[in-house]
């Protein structure tokens, strides 16, 4: 089945603990993003991938470090977190072309005490 | 600065009526739009969409209508079914941009039997 896949699924952290959220696609897929959905704010991307080694920051990116070393794969680092990044994250990915459909994953939900 | 907005949070309908979802944009750049279906506990899903050289674009039950002189888009549901209470997102995205999407902060769709 055609999927993207985020894990984990809901997180409780403390400020200042790293964390890794993974994400992964099995469409051969060029393009990932990262997203996080606020109150609200809606949806707003946080960093993306053309490819893989190519990655470049979204609207949100502060506090994020991303990397793309597999094309399936595209993972989203917290490497201090802290409460404002309180939120529910979302990977996506599509084929290249700006107008192709963007499939996403379930979510991640994420509470930084 | 929120280019893309929905400004209804909530929208509540009888079944079998007409569901009608707003969205504007500022970015007279922009030329292609989306709107994503979003269920609890899952990711959005993409849903339909139109290109700036239409004015209407229709699949089934849904109906997409731009009127670019007043930067406005609309989801119609006719009819709307229990089923379709979700949220639904509003994006917009340009030529030459990568592809990114900006998306609206959402509208929460009640749909009641």
């Amino acid at each position: 089945e055609a999927q993207v896949t985020q894990n984990p699924r809901y997180l409780i952290t403390v400020t200042g603990k790293k964390l890794t959220v993974t994400c992964s696609q099995n469409m051969n897929h060029e393009y990932m993003s990262w997203y996080r959905q606020d109150p609200g704010l809606g949806l707003r991307q946080i960093y993306y991938s053309m490819n893989v080694e190519v990655t470049d920051k979204g609207d949100v990116p502060e506090g994020y470090k991303v990397s793309r070393k597999e094309k399936r794969n595209f993972p989203l680092i917290l490497e201090s977190p802290s409460p404002n990044q309180t939120s529910l994250y979302f990977c996506a990915s599509r084929l290249a072309g700006g107008r192709e459909t963007q499939y996403f994953g379930p979510g991640t939900r994420l509470l930084v005490l | 600065d929120q280019q893309v907005k929905q400004n209804s949070p909530s929208l509540s309908v009888q079944e079998g009526r007409i569901s009608i979802l707003n969205c504007d944009y500022t970015n007279s750049m922009f030329d292609y739009f989306l709107w994503y279906k979003k269920y609890p506990a899952e990711g959005p899903t993409f849903l339909i969409s139109i290109s700036s050289i239409k004015d209407k674009n229709e699949d089934g039950r849904f109906t997409v209508f731009l009127n670019k002189s007043a930067k406005h888009l609309s989801l119609h549901i006719v009819p709307s079914q229990p089923g379709d209470s979700a949220v639904y997102f509003c994006a917009a995205t340009s030529s030459g941009n990568t592809g990114k999407l900006i998306f609206g902060q959402g509208t929460t769709l009640q749909v009641k039997p």
